[in-house]
């Protein structure tokens, strides 16, 4: 029943340094997302992959590259993390049903910190 | 552009009274409209969604939602609050059927004394 699964929870980096965030999820959805949630600031989409083998950007991508590596797995990585990349990531994955927009499901986040 | 208010940040009710967390929103077009809670140190965990038909919409643990078109809101509703039902709360929406993205309010943070 593991749904969807971030690796690491936790990481502490500092300035320049590269870093890759794992998710993968085991429900067959096809949709994946990656957020960031800063306090006051509600979750922030930074990139989406609406099917395998398609990725776009959300809101804010700067500074991030994502790989939909296949149906399972979207990784989030940062090339060279700045102090302003500190947050918590949260990666989400939906199904894609006709009729409309069904929920996503959430990882339980990595929190990272860039000195 | 979609975006999404939740124009309190913070509530707070006895146990046993009413809960109303408020969310309104702009999109152009039909909206999907979601309400998630989140626990500390956990992801966000989805309780109900309107996409069309009946105005209230119940969820789980016991909430409902109150979807109106006019004033563009979509505020969370429970009539009995408990202690367990503190966390963040987050309202979000996407603009349609074909767009997946949604857009988030900053959240409010619930707090249910005993």
């Amino acid at each position: 029943n593991a749904g969807v699964t971030q690796t690491p929870k936790f990481q502490v980096l500092k300035t320049g340094q590269s870093m890759t965030l794992q998710c993968a999820q085991d429900m067959n959805h096809n949709s994946m997302y990656w957020y960031r949630q800063d306090p006051g600031m509600g979750l922030r989409l930074i990139y989406y992959s609406a099917s395998e083998g398609t990725t776009d950007k959300g809101e804010v991508p700067n500074g991030y590259n994502v790989s939909r590596l296949n149906k399972r797995e979207f990784s989030l990585r940062l090339e060279s993390a700045a102090p302003s990349q500190t947050s918590v990531y949260f990666c989400a994955s939906s199904e894609v049903r006709a009729g409309g927009n069904q929920p996503q499901h959430f990882g339980d986040g990595t929190r990272l910190s860039i000195l | 552009a979609q975006s999404v208010a939740q124009p309190e940040d913070q509530v707070k009710v006895a146990e046993g009274n009413p809960l109303t967390v408020k969310c309104t929103y702009s999109v152009s077009g039909n909206p999907y409209l979601f309400w998630y809670v989140q626990y500390p140190n956990r992801g966000l965990q989805f309780l109900l969604k309107y996409i069309t038909g009946d105005n209230l919409v119940k969820g789980s643990y016991g909430f409902e939602a109150e979807f109106n078109k006019s004033q563009t809101s979509f505020h969370l509703k429970k009539p009995s609050a408990l202690v367990s039902d503190s966390a963040l709360y987050f309202c979000a929406v996407s603009p349609g059927s074909n767009d997946y993205k949604l857009s988030f309010g900053a959240g409010t943070t619930v707090t249910v004394r005993a």
